[in-house]
């Protein structure tokens, strides 16, 4: 099976603009969930999808939102760029989302965002 | 109190030798408990997922889960230096009517020749 793909991988964008990153999960898997990690707070979750509906959001400020579509993939838009949102995005996918005990989730490469 | 605690390390173990990485969580109702190593610049991948207390062992890596003491650990043996990167803990918690995953701050170990 193919894994978790990420676009871009790369991005670098001024203050003030806005980005949308894209997820595609593993085939079959249903839930996407996004995180954003910086060398300072690590590993921090930023929401997760499941058949289109966002079942759980962390403490990021609303310039942060995502949708997922019906063939699962996902995209994630940050409005309003901050030099503090510079950070390597991650995606993870998993069959059955975060409430399933036995679900796991497996990370795609990331995409680098740097905010100048 | 932070909800997954990990010693950010790092960790200096010698080749050949045994690394132990340990991880402690908050939520008493966790009942799920992965490990993932993430190389430098790249992005974390699952070694081990364990549910029950006890030892789970997948070759090298044993992950070890005792719930009434509320850590998991894992055990890397006959470290080599492509065991060098950084080790998150992984634990799912309980808010309201969700459960997520929290993640650790990860402990980084560094296997010496």
């Amino acid at each position: 099976k193919a894994g978790v793909t990420q676009t871009p991988r790369y991005l670098i964008k001024t203050r003030g603009q806005q980005v949308t990153l894209s997820c595609s999960p593993i085939s079959g898997h249903r839930s996407v969930s996004w995180y954003q990690q910086t060398p300072g707070q690590g590993l921090q979750f930023l929401f997760e999808y499941f058949s289109e509906t966002q079942r759980n959001k962390g403490n990021f400020p609303g310039r942060f939102s995502g949708r997922q579509f019906s063939n699962s993939r996902s995209e994630m838009n940050v409005s309003t760029l901050e030099l503090g949102d510079s950070a390597l995005y991650l995606c993870a996918s998993s069959p059955s989302g975060q409430g399933t005990i036995t679900d796991t989730q497996y990370f795609g490469p990331g995409t680098r965002l740097t905010v100048l | 109190q932070k909800e997954v605690e990990q010693n950010s390390g790092p960790l200096s173990v010698p080749e050949g030798a045994i690394a132990s990485l340990n991880c402690t969580y908050s939520d008493r109702g966790s009942q799920s408990f992965f490990w993932y190593r993430q190389y430098s610049g790249k992005s974390p991948e699952l070694i081990m997922s364990i549910y029950s207390n006890g030892d789970k062992e997948d070759g090298r890596f044993t992950a070890q889960l005792n719930k009434a003491s509320q850590y998991v650990s894992l055990l890397i043996r006959d470290s080599q230096p492509s065991d060098s990167a950084t080790y998150l803990c992984a634990v799912n918690a309980r808010y309201s009517s969700a459960s997520k995953i929290i993640f650790g701050s990860g402990t980084r170990l560094s296997i010496r020749p």
